[in-house]
């Protein structure tokens, strides 16, 4: 079953403007984190944040949590071309360490 | 970093034959992989959890008959699909943990399979 919702399901900015992308999820977890997926690859590990933070930065990406609401965003500033992917979060719950993931959503930077 | 490789990177096969992929660890040791499967524009599905040594655990609507998964050792995890029909035709996606028993470490993808039935 999937975990999380993703908004938007695709996102065209252009280059140099920010990419804001949300993700909503179901049940509890230990953490929560991002990955992207450039088309026909595999995933690319972006960014985890636990459940006990509530905000982490890593160059340009810029995630929140928001266990209340248990909902989360990826902020990725100053876009560039090369960001076009799909990005997808992904809770981490039990003790197995496996993720269920959220729909995704598809970034397209246009130059 | 931690690279998992997972192999072959395509394969065709017809109707009825079973096709083997392999997923690797390639700097580190992974008691546990997890394999998913992904439908073209759609979101990765979990299958399984590979467990070294022991069985592994089928999510729920997954045929542990038709998707056989061996992890004989601490880096190598197989997903045999047996008797492949062309709904079995997807992108699949090995993963492994390097960070032990812990369960806030990210998970290291290979690159996928894509598998298509004729």
């Amino acid at each position: 079953s999937q975990q999380g919702e993703e908004d938007p399901q695709a996102l065209s900015i252009q280059e140099g403007e920010n990419a804001t992308m949300n993700c909503s999820y179901k049940t509890s977890i230990n953490n929560l984190q991002w990955y992207r997926q450039n088309s026909g690859r595999g995933l690319v590990h972006l960014i985890l944040i636990r459940s006990n933070e509530r905000e982490k930065h890593s160059g340009r990406l810029r995630v929140t949590l928001d266990t209340s609401k248990k909902s989360s965003s990826l902020l990725i500033t100053a876009s560039r071309a090369a960001d076009t992917a799909s990005y997808f979060c992904a809770g981490s719950s039990g003790n197995t360490g496996k993720l269920i993931f959220g729909q995704g959503t598809t970034l397209q930077v246009k130059p | 970093g931690a690279v998992v490789s997972q192999h072959p990177s395509w394969v065709i096969c017809k109707s009825g034959t079973s096709v083997k992929i392999e997923c690797r660890s390639l700097d580190f040791q992974a008691t546990t992989m997890f394999w998913y499967r992904q439908f073209p524009k759609q979101s990765l599905m979990l299958m399984a959890t590979s467990n070294e040594g022991s069985k592994a655990t089928y999510e729920q609507g997954v045929e542990k008959d038709k998707f056989l998964i061996n992890h004989a050792s601490l880096t190598l995890s197989t997903l045999t699909v047996t008797s492949a029909h062309p709904e079995d035709s997807s992108f699949y996606i090995c993963s492994a943990e390097s960070g032990g028993a812990s369960y806030n470490s990210p998970l290291h993808f290979g690159n996928g399979t894509r598998l298509t039935v004729t």
